[in-house]
């Protein structure tokens, strides 16, 4: 099956901590995305990759890290910078032929 | 700053009617236009993707674009429960990255058995 799968799906961190989210995709796509979304909000865009060893800060990159060292994978690390890291986690890729874009089914992150 | 506006809603609308839903965008040079449905807790899923000025449908859904007037609409027919969601407009951001995309903040859908 294609598609993009994301783990976990629940994570709890303690305050100081890093935490990395992990985005894997079998698509094919070039550009990967991850965004953050809190209750009752749209979706902000935290970093976004087009090609390998490239990626951009999105809107609100500040306390957050990413990495793309292969096609398929775009990790994504939550810093102890990050101020109010509880949120909902999406990962995303692009079919470039369309613009389209698909996500995996997200990650849950709780600081306590 | 590129803007797409929704009303948050929520729209309630009786089972088997028709459910409107709109959004406007900021950018007249935006090309690609999207409707995403979100279930609670759930991640975004895409509904329809339409390119070009008038209507294009796809089963229950129609999606409308006038360029002209930078609004989108969808349009869901015989609306049923399981129909009860958010759903997020999303539009193409032209010039730099040709695949960023600029997401409304969603309207909330609630279909009444």
């Amino acid at each position: 099956d294609g598609g993009i799968t994301q783990s976990p799906k629940y994570l709890f961190r303690k305050e100081g901590q890093n935490v990395t989210l992990s985005c894997e995709q079998n698509l094919n796509h070039d550009a990967m995305y991850w965004y953050r979304q809190d209750p009752g909000q749209g979706l902000r865009l935290i970093y976004y990759s087009q090609i390998v060893n490239d990626f951009q800060k999105g809107d609100i990159a500040e306390g957050y890290s990413v990495s793309r060292e292969k096609k398929e994978s775009f990790p994504l690390t939550v810093t102890s910078a990050q101020k109010n890291p509880t949120a909902f986690y999406l990962c995303a890729s692009t079919d470039g032929n369309t613009d389209t874009q698909y996500f995996g089914p997200g990650t849950r992150l709780t600081v306590l | 700053q590129k803007e797409v506006e929704q009303n948050s809603g929520p729209l309630s609308v009786p089972e088997g009617a028709i459910a409107s839903l709109n959004c406007t965008y900021s950018d007249r040079g935006s090309q690609s236009f999207f409707w995403y449905r979100q279930y609670s807790g759930k991640s975004p899923e895409l509904i329809m993707s339409i390119y070009s000025n008038g209507d294009k449908e796809d089963g229950r859904f129609t999606a409308q674009l006038n360029k002209a007037s930078q609004y989108v609409s969808l349009l869901i027919r015989d609306s049923q429960p399981s129909d009860s969601a958010t759903y997020l407009c999303a539009v193409n951001i032209p010039g730099g990255s040709n695949y960023k995309l600029t997401f409304g903040k969603g309207t909330l859908l609630t279909v009444n058995p």
